[in-house]
């Protein structure tokens, strides 16, 4: 079985702040995407990165695939309350996508 | 608007009686899917259709039943809900079968508990 760890579970922090989440697995993904989920609504699509080693800004936000394609991070820059939610990682391979554990982020003004 | 649109937000019931949840999207996509999301296990995937007339089961089909007769709905049917089937459910879609660099979206939700 195919899993998706996220670490940390929970974090809360000042607004300012700079933080790290981590998504890691024993497999190897052809893809990982990341989404932020907000309460009371669907996930949404941030990023999807596809080759090993790449790496994508949006803004404060910078995400890392893994050389080996096993693992991802997302890094916020000077967080804001608008980043609070529910981030989740998700890798595909072979016509499955897997979901993480997810990591939910509070940022307190 | 492009969306993704469930039916009820939010549903109380007891164990044993019958629901549908509804889902429609309006983007005229070929792949549709059914997940539900536990605290600490992220979000599973329960059945998935490719195509009108076309569907599989997920990770955890157990206690669910889905139909596709139409491109833009794909309801979920519980047809004897247990307590162990509450939790938050979202319907996806996607433009085509499962790609590396497809999005899905994803409806509001809907909140089941089964007592």
């Amino acid at each position: 079985t195919q899993l998706l760890e996220q670490s940390p579970q929970f974090l809360s922090i000042q607004e300012g702040e700079n933080l790290t989440v981590y998504c890691n697995s024993s497999s190897v993904f052809s893809s990982l995407q990341w989404y932020r989920q907000e309460p009371g609504e669907g996930p949404v699509l941030l990023v999807t990165v596809v080759t090993g080693g790449e790496v994508k800004k949006l803004k404060r936000l910078t995400f890392q695939f893994g050389d080996a394609r096993k693992d991802s991070s997302l890094h916020i820059t000077a967080a804001q309350p608008g980043d609070t939610g529910l981030y989740l990682c998700a890798g595909y391979n072979t016509d499955k996508l897997i979901f993480g554990t997810g990591t939910r982020l509070q940022v307190f003004p | 608007e492009a969306q993704v649109t469930q039916n009820p937000r939010y549903l109380i019931t007891v164990t044993g009686k019958k629901l549908t949840v509804t889902c429609s999207q309006n983007m005229n996509h070929e792949y549709m899917s059914w997940y539900r999301q536990d605290p600490g296990l992220g979000l599973r995937q329960i059945y998935y259709s490719m195509n009108v007339e076309v569907t599989d089961k997920g990770d955890v089909p157990e206690g669910y039943k889905v139909s596709r007769k139409e491109k833009r709905n794909f309801p979920l049917i519980l047809e004897s809900p247990s307590p162990n089937q509450t939790s938050l459910y979202f319907c996806a879609s996607s433009p085509d079968r499962l790609h590396p660099s497809y999005e899905q979206y994803f409806g509001p939700g809907t909140r089941l508990t089964v007592t």
